[in-house]
């Protein structure tokens, strides 16, 4: 079946760090992986996408990877400030259909 | 990218009762998405709305516990009836996002989402 897996454990981390977030996935065909941001009482919030046929993008202190032979992306934010705290889900596009999305991990950056 | 609007922001309900929540987007939109998001679960697509056709629900959901309006281009409304515990969720309505320059990618954007407690 398909499975789109996210820590369910929060992330805790020390302002100034880096977090890093991991989406595994199994019997998915992503043309893109999609991250979004999620605060308290808000809906999820697009952050960026990485195509199947990239490696690596940046979007100023995010990083996000996506390796499709281990069906996994990770996502990185570099120097995290507490306001960074807010579950971050992954989503899978298939490119034909809305994505499906992941139930996310909560990230807490404690100053 | 489409602003959305929601409404109720929250609720708490009685068992047996019927509520309705609203969507409004700021732009025309040919589909708008209505999401379930149990606690520490995942987002769940319930139905794809479009305007002047029926709604197309996912699997496990049926039209006469959450019957969906699409009236226009800019609107929508989901029902949730005769409510038990177990509808306690949050209900998020969603649009895709034009004007990305990403060929192909289907980006979302939500609107806040409707806090509902089942008593």
């Amino acid at each position: 079946s398909q499975k789109i897996e996210q820590n369910s454990e929060a992330l805790n981390i020390q302002e100034g760090k880096t977090a890093t977030l991991t989406c595994n996935y199994t019997n998915y065909s992503p043309a893109y992986l999609q991250w979004y941001r999620q605060d308290p009482g808000r809906g999820p919030v697009f952050l960026l996408l990485i195509r199947e046929n990239e490696k690596e993008k940046r979007k100023e202190r995010l990083k996000v990877t996506f390796d499709t032979t281990l069906k996994q992306s990770l996502f990185h934010i570099t120097a995290s400030q507490p306001a960074d705290s807010a579950t971050y889900l992954c989503a899978l596009d298939e490119g034909s259909y809305i994505p499906t999305f992941g139930r996310g991990t909560s990230l807490i950056v404690h100053p | 990218s489409a602003v959305i609007s929601q409404k109720p922001s929250r609720d708490i309900c009685q068992r047996g009762t019927s509520l309705t929540i609203q969507c409004q987007v700021d732009s025309q939109v040919t589909m708008m998405f209505w999401y379930r998001q149990q606690p520490g679960q995942s987002l769940t697509l319930i139905a794809t709305a479009n305007q002047g056709s029926e709604a197309t629900y996912e699997s496990g959901f049926v039209i006469d516990k959450f019957p969906i309006s699409r009236p226009n281009l800019t609107f929508s409304t989901l029902t949730v009836s005769n409510m038990s515990p177990e509808d306690s969720s949050i209900y998020l309505c969603s649009v895709e996002v034009t004007g990305t320059g990403i060929s192909g990618a289907n980006v979302l954007t939500f609107g806040a989402g409707s806090r509902l407690t089942v008593l």
